[in-house]
């Protein structure tokens, strides 16, 4: 059965802190690993990572991919309150259908 | 670019009653859509996967005629929850995949705003 899974679920961190959010797979015929933002409505996109070991970067967050391992981590540097909000993680397989799979997300509070 | 846009954001109905959700893609055409379900502190459960001018796929435990999907345009999907029951409460979200990502083989999927279904 395939399977996305997260950690932690929660996580409460001051302004500055610098958090790492992890996501496990297990998805038959990987195609890629998707990170969403998701506040109080709709999920917005972050990164797309295909490949192992390549860092994506965007402002303060980065991501990378370890499809040895069958993980990936989601950076965030000196966290803002704005920051605050469930991040998702999903996997995509080398279907037709292109389904996401999702994990529970990680939900992160930046306190003041 | 690529907005997806989803009605009503917020609903509440009677027991017994049919309520409808749509999902536009305003600037792009999708031949595919996909709804999800999400409940309080949960993920998104792949509900049903919508393609234009064809029946919907549903996922294992989804009820077929109890969430009826219609994507009769490239830019348009609906879901309509017939006969809704307290326990249909929820919030449901419609992403779309541009259709010239097929291709590519690119799955970046843009989301709804979401709609939060009440039942009484």
């Amino acid at each position: 059965e395939d399977k996305v899974v997260q950690s932690p679920l929660s996580l409460v961190v001051h302004e500055g802190d610098t958090v790492t959010l992890n996501c496990s797979y297990e998805v038959t015929n990987f195609r890629s690993l998707l990170w969403y933002k998701q506040e109080k409505k709709a999920p917005t996109f972050l990164f797309m990572l295909t490949s192992s070991g390549i860092e994506k970067k965007s402002g303060r967050l980065s991501s990378i991919l370890d499809k040895k391992e069958l993980f990936s981590i989601l950076n965030i540097t000196a966290t803002q309150t704005g920051d605050s909000a469930v991040y998702l993680c999903a996997v995509g397989e080398q279907t037709g259908a292109n389904n996401l799979f999702f994990g529970t997300g990680t939900r992160l509070t930046v306190i003041p | 670019g690529a907005v997806v846009s989803q009605h009503p954001s917020w609903v509440i109905c009677k027991s017994g009653t049919s309520v409808k959700i749509e999902c536009r893609s305003l600037d792009f055409q999708a031949t595919t859509m996909f709804w999800y379900r999400q409940f309080p502190k949960q993920s998104l459960m792949l509900m049903a996967t919508s393609n234009e001018g064809s029946k919907a796929t549903y996922e294992q435990g989804v009820e077929k005629d109890k969430f009826l999907i219609n994507h009769a345009s490239l830019t348009l999907s609906t879901l309509t929850v017939t006969s809704a029951h307290p326990e249909d409460s929820s919030f449901y979200i419609c992403s779309a995949r541009r259709s010239w990502d097929r291709f590519s083989g690119a799955n970046v999927l843009t989301f709804g705003a979401g709609s939060r279904l009440t039942v009484l």
